[in-house]
């Protein structure tokens, strides 16, 4: 069984350009999650998907942030524009909606120049 | 600010030693989980311990959980090289499936 796949794995942009993360949680989890960790700082979570709908988006630091799950498959987390302090790395879990344990993808790294 | 923060931030041991870390949190949770992350790659879920449990065995893995001081403590015994990495504890705001994680304690082990 594939695991969650994101990608790409690094990136690369110019402050002002604008990047599209993308996960492809395991089969059959409902619950998809983005988390970012900024160097040596806590794993801050983002927002939680339940299928297509928004669980919960109180993570989210402002509207240049743009998360969607089409038909509650994959997810993509947009960044528009970029800033400086956008950068460190997106991971994306999954879980099955009964079950506590989150399924990690290896992240994205996100380097803002 | 944080819902949980793990202790120490750094360890570093001897390889057979055994690794003891832990974590406080602030609200009340439904179960609290551990993590483990080796550098560059994604966490990897190690155990998970529902709030009317108090202690949970997993091969060399002992968690505790004691949630009238709201903290749980991680055990690795017989530690070995294998084990360096970054250590996270999760726990859920009590009801939903919003996990938070904290900053991590990094393990060291030295062959």
């Amino acid at each position: 069984e594939a695991g969650v796949t994101q990608f790409p794995s690094h990136s690369v942009i110019e402050k002002g350009q604008t990047v599209t993360l993308r996960c492809d949680p395991i089969s059959g989890h409902d619950n998809l999650y983005w988390y970012r960790r900024v160097m040596g700082k806590e794993i801050k979570f983002l927002l939680h998907f339940v299928k297509e709908s928004k669980q919960d988006e109180s993570g989210m630091p402002n509207n240049r942030f743009l998360a969607e799950r089409t038909g509650g498959t994959y997810s993509t987390l947009k960044v528009q524009p970029a800033e400086l302090e956008d950068s460190g790395v997106y991971f994306c879990a999954s879980s099955p909606f009964f079950s506590g344990e989150l399924f990690f993808g290896e992240g994205s790294r996100l380097t803002v120049l | 600010s944080q819902q949980g923060e793990e202790d120490p931030q750094a360890l570093s041991i001897q390889e057979g030693e055994n690794a003891t870390m832990n974590c406080s949190y602030k609200t009340s949770i439904n179960n609290l989980q551990w993590y483990r992350q080796n550098s560059g790659r994604g966490l990897v879920h190690l155990i998970l311990i529902r709030s009317n449990e108090r202690e949970k065995h997993s091969g060399r893995l002992r968690v505790t959980l004691d949630t009238s001081k709201k903290s749980s403590s991680l055990l690795i015994t017989a530690s070995r090289a294998a084990d360096t990495a970054s250590y996270f504890c999760a726990t859920d705001l009590g009801g939903t499936y919003k996990y938070i994680f904290g900053t991590g304690t990094r393990l060291k082990v030295l062959a």
